[in-house]
């Protein structure tokens, strides 16, 4: 089992819908989880980052963990033309930070 | 703020050659990272330091070598190029307690071995 796992992509969402990416995670012990946004030829940029279980929200971005079902997802609000860009999952654990390979989101106008 | 900074911001190499690719940051981090992203496979850590004066292997560290030269400079030297080495590469940094904070990236540098 790969440590991060992230749903097969893309994602194509009509603007002002929600786009919704979920995250699984094998380390029971994982302690910190993030999501980075990355548009195409550029580097990870930081949207989230989210430590105990629940929701936390920020703007159009709400994240949500769940250490018992260990998962972690991240949902966009009113999806902007501007919210096309690969989403990376990233969680620690084992005194690393493993990344999952993204999930590509286009946002259609 | 420059936040992270690498250099170059492209390179071509042919097998066999040597080079290093340099990363500064000016946030007053202890910790910095070297990643490599490919299609498909996603981010890949190479080596990290945790503070000055130390490196630890990640998880891909074969074909590389990496000095932390300040708290400020942390290097990422391939001896001798090869093609799987045809990656993009990207420098992180994060305050104290690694893992718990967040990572900032550079730019990146894209690296072709022919």
């Amino acid at each position: 089992q790969k440590e991060v796992e992230q749903n097969s992509g893309p994602l194509s969402v009509p603007e002002g819908a929600i786009a919704s990416l979920n995250c699984t995670y094998s380390d029971r012990g994982s302690q910190s989880f993030f999501w980075y946004r990355q548009y195409s030829g550029k580097s990870p940029e930081l949207i989230m980052s989210i430590y105990s279980n629940g929701d936390k929200e920020d703007g159009r971005f709400t994240a949500q963990l769940n250490k018992a079902s260990q998962y972690v997802s991240l949902l966009i609000r009113d999806s902007q033309p501007s919210d096309s860009a690969t989403y990376l999952c990233a969680v620690y654990g084992n005194n690393r930070l493993a990344f999952g390979k993204g999930n590509q989101v286009v946002v259609i106008p | 703020n420059a936040g992270v900074t690498q250099t170059p911001k492209f390179q071509v190499l042919k097998t066999g050659q040597s080079m290093t690719l340099q990363c500064a940051q000016d946030m007053n981090h202890n910790s910095m990272y070297w990643y490599r992203q490919d299609p498909g496979m996603g981010l890949r850590l190479i080596y990290y330091s945790a503070s000055e004066g130390t490196t630890d292997k990640g998880e891909v560290p074969n074909g590389y070598n990496v000095s932390r030269l300040n708290k400020r400079e942390f290097s990422l030297r391939l001896e001798s190029a090869a093609p799987s080495q045809t990656s993009v590469y990207f420098c992180a940094s994060s305050e104290a307690g690694t893992g718990y904070k967040p990572q900032h990236f550079g730019d990146g540098t894209r690296l072709s071995i022919l």
